[in-house]
C-alpha cells in the first residue's frame, strides 16, 4: 500500500505559539489530502480538504485563519495551528488520497499529537 | 456532524471468538470503507465496500452492507489478541467524492 508520512509526530507548545505540521505521500502523488482531528477516544473529525495548487476547503466551524493549510507540491501538504492555546491539544491526522489505477483509497498518515500548555 | 454510527461502542472477547461490529448511516453514499486504529496511532484501511456491492471478504474480514438499511457489518472471524483496536466505518457521498465521514467507532479488545 502506499506510504503517507507525518512530522512531527509529537509536539509540545507554549500557548501563543504557531506550530507546522507536514504531510506528505512517499510513493504517490496526491492532488487532494485531507486533515482531521481527533480527540481522545472519539472520532476523527474532517477539518479541511487541502487541494494542490489552490485553497483548501474549510468544514463548517473550522476557522481558516486558525488552520492554515499549504498545499505547494503532489507530495506535501501543511497544517500551521497558528496562536495555539490549551483547546487546540489534539491528535491531528491527515491523509492522502491516491488516484492510481482509478481507485481512490484515502492512505493515513501516523498522525500528531499537539499538546498546548 | 458524524454520518456513521457504531455499535457497540466496545466489545470484549476472547482470542479465536468472532467479532461483529455495526455501522449505520444517514444518506447515500458511494462507498463505505473500515478502518482500523492502534491506540495513539494512525489509520490502517481495512476493507473498502461500494454502494452496489453487497459482501466482500478480505482474510478473516467480511464486510455487508445494506443500503436499503443504510447500515454495514464488518465480522472478524477468528480474533487474535492483536486484533484490539478501534474500528472505524467511514461513508464516501455522491456529491463529495472523496471525504468521509466517519462513525464514532468500536473499541474492540480481544483477551488472550
Amino acid at each position: 500500500g502506499a506510504v503517507v508520512s507525518q512530522h512531527p509526530s509529537r509536539v509540545i507548545c507554549k500557548s501563543g505559539t504557531s506550530v507546522k505540521i507536514e504531510c506528505r505521500s512517499l510513493d504517490f502523488q496526491a492532488t487532494t489530502m485531507f486533515w482531521y482531528r481527533q480527540f481522545p477516544k472519539q472520532s476523527l473529525m474532517l477539518m479541511a480538504t487541502s487541494n494542490e495548487g489552490s485553497k483548501a476547503t474549510y468544514e463548517q466551524g473550522v476557522e481558516k485563519d486558525k488552520f492554515l493549510i499549504n498545499h505547494a507540491s503532489l507530495t506535501l501538504s501543511t497544517l500551521t495551528v497558528t496562536s495555539a492555546h490549551p483547546e487546540d491539544s489534539s491528535f491531528y491526522i491527515c491523509s492522502a488520497r491516491d488516484t492510481r489505477g482509478g481507485a481512490y483509497t484515502q492512505y493515513f498518515g501516523p498522525g500528531t499529537r499537539l499538546t498546548v500548555l | 456532524s458524524q454520518q456513521g454510527e457504531e455499535d457497540p461502542q466496545a466489545l470484549s472477547i476472547q482470542e479465536g471468538e468472532n467479532a461483529t461490529m455495526n455501522c449505520s448511516y444517514k444518506t447515500s453514499i458511494n462507498n463505505l470503507q473500515w478502518y482500523r486504529q492502534n491506540s495513539g496511532r494512525g489509520l490502517v484501511h481495512l476493507i473498502l465496500i461500494r454502494s452496489n456491492e453487497r459482501e466482500k471478504h478480505s482474510g478473516r474480514l467480511r464486510v455487508t452492507l445494506d443500503t436499503s438499511k443504510k447500515s454495514s457489518s464488518l465480522l472478524i472471524t477468528a480474533s487474535r489478541a492483536a486484533d484490539t483496536a478501534s474500528y472505524f466505518c467511514a461513508t464516501a457521498g455522491g456529491t463529495s467524492y472523496g471525504k468521509l465521514t466517519f462513525g464514532q467507532g468500536t473499541i474492540l479488545t480481544v483477551h488472550p
